[in-house]
């Protein structure tokens, strides 16, 4: 099946740093997502980018789909992005998705 | 809008005891899935179903574990006899066709 590899495992931050997720796959995919994990274990949706780019106030996703990885910027940190932040992607028909392993982000005052 | 409903929030159960976990999509939705979350394996894919038919159920670890649709709006996932190796959180997401899938809050489930 498709591999997703997350990176870094685990960032920690001061308030108000930026950062660069990376996600990479194995395969051509149909749908991709970003996660946010909060720290009561809700699944939040981020972006919805089987390709191209997007905004969302301070955080933006890039997907490049020939090269296999998309990216998650933060900007302007605050503590209540801490969290795990997961990619999923889905390959083929039928909109499963496999999940990435996460990135662990700190943010700290 | 309503998101996607799950119920229990948390259980906590004995092992040899059934568990019923349940599932309301998002209204209009027409696909429904079913995962794990643990510590070792991460989110998992358990089952998925379209149009209220189970479509790949390879991610079903064991036969003790079922999961029905009996209409478009509620899901069960049933574990019988429940292990303590279950303990984990489910969560229930649905999407229409293959836009994004929309998780609910999970169920936290303990097996003692």
């Amino acid at each position: 099946g498709i591999q997703v590899e997350q990176s870094p495992p685990d960032l920690i931050l001061q308030e108000g740093a930026n950062s660069t997720l990376r996600c990479n796959f194995s395969d051509s995919v149909n749908n991709l997502q970003w996660f946010h994990q909060n720290p009561w274990g809700q699944l939040i949706n981020l972006f919805y980018i089987p390709s191209g780019t997007k905004q969302n106030g301070r955080l933006s996703a890039t997907t490049v789909a020939t090269e296999r990885y998309s990216l998650l910027y933060i900007s302007s940190s605050q503590t209540t992005d801490s969290g795990v932040y997961f990619c999923a992607v889905s390959t083929g028909g039928g909109n499963k998705l496999t999940f990435g392993t996460g990135t662990q982000l700190k943010v700290e005052l | 809008d309503a998101g996607v409903i799950q119920s229990p929030r948390h259980e906590v159960t004995e092992m040899g005891q059934e568990v019923t976990l349940r599932c309301k999509p998002i209204s209009g939705h027409n696909s429904l899935f079913w995962y794990r979350q643990t510590m070792m394996r991460g989110l998992e894919l358990l089952i998925y179903f379209n149009n209220n038919v189970p479509i790949d159920d390879s991610g079903m670890p064991e036969d003790r574990f079922s999961a029905k649709m009996p209409n478009a709006s509620f899901s069960t996932l049933k574990i019988q006899p429940s292990e303590p190796r279950d303990s984990a959180v489910y969560f229930c997401a649905s999407s229409f066709y293959e836009m994004p899938q929309h998780f609910g809050d999970g169920t936290r489930l303990s097996i003692l």
